[in-house]
């Protein structure tokens, strides 16, 4: 079936760039998205890609697609420690929430 | 606040209970979902209405389960006979169609 994978921690210092990497199995994937959750607060769509595109770019964050490889990258450019989250890449056919499939989450901790 | 409200927050229950959870979305939006979210997983697919209509549901949601949404506007989750692998987050969101899906915080369940 499909399954969404990524690395589960990520540690950075405050104004260094981060990367989080996520790869997809499903060749079906239309839409792929980047969700942060704070603590104690729901999820919150940061950006999306569709699979025609290989970048995506909004202020600090750069998602880049390689969909041969199935494998989506966030980078967050000057991260700060209120980036401090958990960040789910997540993947679906088509637009509607039903079918998207989350992964487990990457932690990012931000050292100031 | 207009966005998606969850409630309770927090509930403690003993296995066997029954006990239903409140979802308000954002008015104007007609698609409602439901996810739970385990320790350290993303959250998965349990049901979705369109207006009143449940539209689609996940075999994870066993017959113990049962969501409504009688008018279109809140929806409610209940839980009979809780067990101890039922503890989760249940996560409601709301979209306008195939939009952005829009989260609430969550209802945590703990079944002791």
């Amino acid at each position: 079936g499909e399954d969404v994978e990524q690395s589960l921690f990520l540690s950075v210092r405050e104004g260094d760039s981060s990367v989080i990497n996520c790869t997809y199995t499903d060749s079906s994937s239309t839409y792929l998205y980047w969700y942060k959750q704070e603590p104690g607060a729901g999820l919150q769509l940061l950006t999306y890609i569709f699979s025609n595109m290989d970048m995506k770019q909004d202020q600090r964050l750069t998602v880049l697609l390689n969909k041969k490889d199935k494998h989506l990258s966030l980078r967050i450019a000057d991260t700060q420690t209120g980036d401090s989250a958990i960040y789910f890449c997540a993947e679906s056919p088509d637009p509607g929430g039903f079918k998207t499939i989350f992964g487990a989450g990457t932690r990012l901790f931000v050292k100031a | 606040d207009t966005g998606v409200s969850q409630n309770p927050r927090h509930k403690i229950t003993k296995r066997g209970q029954n006990v239903t959870f409140r979802c308000d979305p954002i008015s104007e939006h007609n698609r409602l979902y439901w996810y739970r979210q385990t320790l350290g997983q993303g959250p998965e697919f349990l049901t979705y209405f369109q207006n009143e209509a449940q539209l689609e549901k996940s075999r994870l949601l066993s017959d113990r389960f049962s969501a409504e949404r009688p008018k279109g506007s809140f929806s409610t989750l209940e839980i009979q006979r809780t067990e101890q692998g039922d503890s989760a987050m249940y996560l409601c969101a709301s979209s306008r169609g195939a939009g952005e899906l829009f989260f609430g915080e969550g209802s945590r369940l703990t079944v002791l």
